[in-house]
């Protein structure tokens, strides 16, 4: 298998523009979870996805950021409009099911300037 | 919330030699894994353990639930070794999220 595919890895863009990360969980898999990793809060998470339904999104820190998953194979997390205090690492990962291993991608490290 | 510790912050090692790597967590969990992040970012997989104890080549984990805490065993150091490692817990009472701890930052030395 591929593992847990993320798309771009490295983004730089400016202050108030539309970001948009991509995530392809692994075959099969049915939750889905954003992760966010920055020196100051250490890995946080953000939002997770069973069966294509966002369950829990406490930790999405505003307004601005919004994530979908449209079908079992494909999310995105988009940041609108973007800060610099937003910039991170954002990882997304998948398990088979609630409270299996979960799995993470490479990472999508965003800068904003 | 669930409050994961972990212990100690920082390690640096001769290569050859054995550590020991502690993750305390404050509630019951469903879920615990123990994870390498390499000097590249990757976040690489390296046990679930909610209980009881494996082990893989030179790593081996214990995690005993009903005390609240899991152990990392590394033998004969290797610089690859080196990297942070970060425990982390799906809260019994919460969301199926991972809430991890601040990780142990290894540093093997040749």
């Amino acid at each position: 298998d591929a593992g847990v595919i993320q798309s771009p890895r490295h983004e730089v863009t400016e202050m108030g523009q539309e970001v948009t990360l991509r995530c392809k969980p692994i075959s099969g898999h049915n939750s889905l979870f954003w992760y966010r990793q920055t020196m100051m809060r250490g890995l946080e998470l953000l939002i997770y996805f069973n069966n294509n339904v966002p369950i829990d999104d406490s930790g999405m820190p505003e307004d601005r950021f919004s994530a979908k998953m449209p079908n079992a194979s494909f999310s995105t997390l988009k940041i609108q409009p973007s800060e610099p205090r937003d910039s991170a690492v954002y990882f997304c990962a998948s398990s088979l099911y609630r409270e299996e291993t979960q799995y993470f991608g490479p990472g999508t490290r965003l800068l904003v300037l | 919330g669930i409050q994961v510790e972990q212990s100690p912050p920082d390690l640096i090692l001769q290569e050859g030699a054995n550590s020991t790597l502690r993750c305390n967590f404050s509630d019951s969990v469903n879920n615990l894994q123990w994870f390498h992040q390499n000097p590249w970012g990757q976040l690489i997989n390296l046990f679930y353990i909610p209980s009881g104890t494996k082990q893989n080549g030179r790593l081996s984990a214990t995690t005993v639930a009903t005390e609240r805490y899991s152990l990392l065993y590394i033998s004969s150091s290797q610089t690859t070794d080196s990297g942070v490692y970060f425990c982390a817990v799906v809260w019994g009472g919460g969301a199926d999220g991972l809430t991890f701890g601040k990780g142990t930052h290894l540093i093997i030395q040749p």
